[in-house]
């Protein structure tokens, strides 16, 4: 079975432009998650998609920060304008329930603001 | 929210000893704890997870236990190999709540060496 699949895997981009990544999960999982990694740390929970609706997005910073899953099954998260403080790397995961499933991520996409 | 604390940062050991992870966490309601190994360029990948209802787990060399008074699980790596050096992140999660969100350590990396 095919894994989640993210796009691009590394994006350098220089601060206050914008960038968006991609995510393709496993075929038939119901819920997406976007994770932020920063170095040194664990993933951070942006947003949660149950089909395609937002089931949390309690921890996305609305003002620079979206994402959208059409039709249920793939996403698309991005950063506009991008700070400094957003070099990470961006995280998708999916699952097949609702909430509460074993979660299986995705290669993650590298960014870096400069 | 849940706050899950990781000990040690970094654990170096001979190929061949034991590796042990202990990980600690605030919320009695959290009731599913993963692990995810992490390994250079690549996604978290779930190794073992144990649920409250049970103590004790094994798979292979890998094992985690779970003391709920105490809060706080363990993960034990017997028989080390040097393909076993990679990041291991502990989680916790409510599962029973309509989110389930997965709250991360922050980490340790575990080099084995030969």
């Amino acid at each position: 079975e095919a894994g989640v699949a993210q796009s691009p895997r590394y994006k350098i981009i220089e601060k206050r432009q914008s960038v968006a990544f991609w995510c393709n999960p496993i075929s038939g999982h119901a819920t997406l998650y976007w994770y932020q990694q920063i170095l040194g740390q664990g993933p951070k929970l942006l947003i949660q998609f149950q089909n395609n609706g937002v089931v949390d997005d309690s921890q996305l910073p609305k003002d620079r920060f979206s994402a959208e899953r059409l039709k249920g099954v793939d996403s698309t998260l991005k950063i506009q304008p991008a700070k400094l403080e957003d070099s990470a790397v961006y995280l998708c995961a999916s699952s097949w329930g609702v909430v509460g499933e074993t979660q299986y991520f995705g290669p993650g996409t590298r960014l870096l603001v400069l | 929210g849940e706050n899950v604390e990781q000990h040690p940062s970094t654990l170096s050991v001979q190929e061949g000893d034991s590796a042990v992870i202990k990980c600690t966490y605030s919320d009695s309601a959290s009731n599913y704890f993963p692990w995810y190994k992490q390994e250079l360029g690549k996604g978290p990948q779930l190794i073992i997870d144990i649920r409250s209802n049970v103590g004790e787990k094994k798979d292979q060399r890998i094992a985690v236990t779970l003391n709920k008074t105490a809060k706080h699980f363990s993960l034990h790596i017997t028989e080390t190999q040097p393909e076993d050096s990679a990041v291991y992140f502990c989680a916790a999660s409510d599962r029973g709540s309509t989110l389930g969100r997965l709250y991360f350590g922050r980490g340790t990396q575990l080099t084995v060496w030969p």
